[in-house]
């Protein structure tokens, strides 16, 4: 079974930054397509961004455009969110998941989450 | 952007009840269509994709219909662990986008 370990949260002030990394120690990380989700308290999940297996496709949700980077290192297996000029409601549980070609590229798998909060 | 619309948001029903859950798009999906369960502090739970293919391991009490954009994910007979949220989401286009959930609670 396939597993994700998402890591780089904490607390961070409304304007500051925060990297978010996900690891997938024996995933053939390169064959997967991978995406950023997210969860604010007591609310529904957010879909935020997506990448192809080598980065040349990249999507974001409208709510992050502009200030969320999405990124892979394929040789450290590796997927990255470079979150700029947070905001109070950028405060979730994230989640990092692979679209999946054998469920049709839907999101089987996925990450325990890690925590942002922002807040002053 | 596709606004994916559940009802209803709470479903209270009790062990061995059917539950009916439904997803409405705002425009046509075809069948890119999936659920998903949530249980208290844990990950989502791919359960159906393809509006109607179980996932591994998705018990055959579950069952997904629809097309276009009306879905129904059926719970034939409630079990314990099936007290949790569920939510729909799409993929037919971009940006992906989920449901804001059904939470189906014990009665």
């Amino acid at each position: 079974q396939v597993q994700l370990v998402e890591s780089g949260g904490g607390l961070v002030k409304p304007g500051g930054s925060l990297r978010l990394s996900c690891a997938a120690p024996g995933l053939t990380f390169s064959d997967y397509y991978m995406n950023w989700i997210r969860q604010t308290p007591g609310k529904g999940l957010e879909w935020l961004a997506y990448i192809s297996t080598s980065a040349t496709t990249i999507w974001y949700a409208d709510s992050v455009k502009g200030r969320f980077t999405i990124s892979r290192d394929n040789a450290k297996n590796s997927l990255y969110l470079q979150m700029n000029s947070l905001r109070a409601e950028d405060t979730a549980v994230y989640y990092c998941a692979p679209s999946e070609a054998r469920v049709k590229y839907y999101m089987d798998v996925w990450g325990k989450g890690i925590t942002v909060t922002v807040s002053s | 952007e596709i606004v994916l619309t559940q009802s209803p948001a709470t479903l209270s029903l009790s062990p061995g009840e059917k539950a009916t859950l439904s997803c409405r798009a705002s425009q046509s999906v075809s069948s890119y269509l999936a659920w998903y369960q949530q249980t208290p502090g844990q990950a989502p739970r791919l359960l159906i994709y393809d509006a109607s293919t179980r996932a591994t391991g998705t018990p055959a009490r579950f069952s997904g219909s629809g097309s276009g954009t009306d879905f129904t994910l059926t719970i034939s007979s409630l079990e314990p662990e099936d007290f949790a949220v569920y939510y729909c989401q799409q993929r037919s286009n971009w940006p992906r986008t989920f449901g804001q959930g059904t939470k189906v609670e014990i009665k």
